[in-house]
């Protein structure tokens, strides 16, 4: 089975400040990685993606992840937020499961960034 | 290009009411389908998704179903909703590791 974990339910923090939102993953096959973004009253929208190669994967936005296969973790990070960052995060996770690709996600984390 | 249409946006049903919620994909054949219920303070959790006609799997047991008449609908039902059924609902589509989602929709039950 397969499942995804974020720690941070609710982060807070100032403009230009760093940010940094766990997530964990459990699956023992080979993972492609997400992060996706839902700002306020709009649809998902996708940050960054790990399929394979180099672990430190860019974003939009400024965002970058890095995955840790070691650590069966990818977390995302940005070195200065803005208040326009102020949404939920989800980190998800696709499995291959015998061919098929079903993508889990983490229960999210609320971001407010505060001017 | 390829596009996901969801409908209704909004839903407020009453307890015991059935439902249908359809979803429909252009510019893609054979897409992988699914739908996710995004709840308060519980993130996204896939429902069901779908490989082709016909074929559906049930990830949580509930109290709603699935359905793939064709290769690019694909519906979500219930025969009578529970208050729990309040959530949003999204539909999405995948191909080669890509996911789109649809714009969602948010059902009460009241």
């Amino acid at each position: 089975a397969q499942s995804v974990s974020q720690h941070n339910h609710h982060v807070i923090l100032s403009e230009a400040a760093s940010l940094e939102l766990g997530c964990n993953y459990s699956y023992g096959g080979t993972v492609n990685l997400f992060w996706y973004v839902q700002y306020p009253g709009q649809h998902l929208q996708l940050l960054l993606k790990y399929f394979s190669g180099d672990p430190l994967v860019k974003g939009i936005k400024g965002f970058e992840a890095e995955f840790i296969k070691s650590k069966f973790s990818f977390n995302l990070r940005k070195p200065s937020v803005q208040w326009s960052d102020t949404a939920e995060y989800f980190c998800a996770l696709g499995g291959m499961n015998t061919g098929f690709q079903k993508l889990v996600f983490g229960t999210g984390t609320r971001l407010l960034v505060s001017p | 290009s390829q596009t996901i249409h969801q409908w209704p946006a909004t839903l407020v049903q009453p307890v015991g009411s059935p439902l249908s919620l359809e979803c429909t994909v252009e510019g893609t054949s054979n897409p992988n389908l699914y739908w996710y219920r995004q709840a308060a303070g519980r993130g996204l959790q896939l429902l069901f998704y779908s490989v082709g006609i016909g074929q559906i799997s049930s990830e949580v047991p509930q109290n709603l179903s699935a359905s793939r008449p064709q290769d690019r609908q694909f519906i979500l039902s219930s025969k009578k909703l529970l208050l729990s059924d309040s959530g949003f609902y999204l539909c999405a589509w995948s191909s080669q590791g890509g996911y789109t989602f649809g714009s969602g929709t948010r059902l009460t039950v009241v």
